[in-house]
């Protein structure tokens, strides 16, 4: 059975950093895409990018270029997301999401979602 | 504003049937396979249709997926209260490179 474990909420202040954790069992880390997508409060579904855990090579959407860093650990079978420079705008609620077609966008799981909260 | 265009609501009484539009370009649906997901309260959200309207197992087949041209549909028939959710559909746009959900469409079941 495949489980994507997030870590936990985080609290950070403008302009600070965030490194959101997602561990994945069930299923060969390596064989499909890692997403990254986020969803502020009451807002819509953002995809940030993916990492693919084969090798490590990762597509950033445009907006988040320069601010977003996604790598994998596959001795644990993790992949992170760390987001620098945070604003405000950057509270939501992060989740990781994979499926069982390597490079489809087709998320079977999701992991449980992690709230980060930028605040002063 | 999203690439893809939803309904921000629909609703309908239990027993009935829906549809919720997805509307896109050549860029995107197109040429792309769409994926549709269910978000309930305070959840992820869960995968209903893929490849344009391949079911994942577990998924009832009161849900289905169709694609015309630039457009995608999501229908649910026998509705039921338990399908209250946001909905959103997904595709891969070749243009930007990134992949672009709907707006997402609020369903109310009467």
């Amino acid at each position: 059975q495949v489980h994507l474990v997030q870590s936990g909420a985080e609290v950070r202040k403008p302009g600070a950093s965030v490194k959101v954790s997602c561990k994945a069992s069930g299923y060969t880390f390596t064989y499909s895409y890692m997403h990254w997508v986020r969803q502020a409060p009451g807002q819509g579904l953002e995809w940030m990018g993916w990492i693919n855990p084969n090798g490590g090579a990762t597509i950033y959407a445009q907006r988040f270029q320069g601010r977003v860093t996604m790598t994998r650990d596959t001795s644990i079978n993790t992949a992170h997301m760390e987001l620098s420079r945070l604003t405000s705008d950057d509270t939501a609620v992060y989740y990781c999401a994979t499926g069982e077609v390597p490079a489809a966008i087709q998320y079977n799981f999701w992991g449980q979602g992690t709230l980060v909260t930028v605040s002063s | 504003q999203s690439v893809l265009t939803q309904p921000p609501s629909v609703s309908a009484a239990p027993g009935q049937k829906v549809t919720i539009s997805c509307s896109g370009s050549s860029s995107n649906i197109g040429n792309n396979y769409v994926s549709w997901y269910q978000q309930l309260p305070e959840t992820a959200p869960k995968l209903l249709i893929y490849d344009n309207h391949e079911r994942p197992s577990g998924i009832p087949d009161r849900f289905s997926g169709s694609k015309s041209g630039t457009s995608a549909t999501l229908g649910i028939t026998g509705l039921q209260t338990g399908d209250e959710a946001d909905y959103y559909c997904a595709t891969w746009d070749t243009s930007l490179s990134i992949v672009v959900f709907g707006g997402g469409t609020k369903l109310t079941v009467l």
